[in-house]
């Protein structure tokens, strides 16, 4: 079935260390985002891609770096930088043309040791 | 993007229509409404959207008023897996930089047996 894969689903982090979450998606879709979602609130945009080898920062990039080789797959790292990094992390992809929605993965819950 | 005021909570008996509300009295005439459902430790699941006509999927159907104010998501017959965080959203189709999905605190809809 199409759709998109995070992975983990839990992930431990030591501090000083960068972890780096999976995002995979067999959507066809040119754009990809990552957003962090921290308990009761909603959605922070982290990074956002429209197109291979392109990216853009959300409104809370500091700390966090990505890539965009394929496109399919859009990797977010949380490096040491990142002072508060506990939250639960929502890749997204939709395509870039008119009014179409974004699609969700079922997230990566990070927690640091 | 335009904000957008929802109900906290809601509850619906099982088997019934439950109709979520969502004001935006101030949405633009290039804005969708998009609704988006949040099951707990999921990714937001997408359901529907529109402009300004009245739409419907195997999900659930949209109802737009003339004016555009306000709109109302209509879940025909609610079970037990509908229960969740039901988000309304407002915002321009795709166009550089206008990525952000905006997520506010959304409707805790609560099916009951």
């Amino acid at each position: 079935d199409g759709g998109i894969t995070q992975s983990p689903k839990y992930l431990f982090r030591k501090e000083g260390q960068n972890v780096t979450l999976s995002c995979e998606q067999n959507l066809n879709h040119d754009a990809m985002y990552w957003y962090r979602q921290d308990p009761g609130q909603g959605l922070r945009l982290i990074y956002y891609s429209q197109i291979v080898n392109d990216f853009q920062k959300g409104d809370i990039a500091e700390g966090y770096s990505v890539s965009r080789e394929k496109k399919e797959s859009f990797p977010l790292t949380v490096t040491s930088a990142q002072k508060n990094p506990t939250a639960f992390y929502l890749c997204a992809s939709s395509r870039t043309a008119g009014n179409q929605p974004q699609h969700f993965g079922d997230g990566t819950r990070l927690s640091i040791l | 993007d335009a904000k957008t005021t929802q109900p906290p909570s809601m509850d619906c008996a099982e088997g019934r229509a439950a109709n979520l509300p969502c004001n935006h009295s101030t949405i633009s005439g290039n804005e969708y409404v998009y609704w988006y459902r949040q099951i707990h430790s999921q990714g937001p699941q997408y359901i529907i959207h529109g402009l300004k006509n009245n739409e419907t999927n195997e999900m659930a159907s949209l109802i737009i008023t003339e004016d555009r104010k306000s709109s109302t998501l209509i879940l025909p017959h609610a079970t037990l897996r509908d229960t969740a965080v039901y988000y309304c959203i407002v915002r321009v189709a795709f166009e550089a930089g206008a990525n952000n999905l905006f997520f506010g605190t959304g409707t805790r809809l609560t099916v009951i047996p």
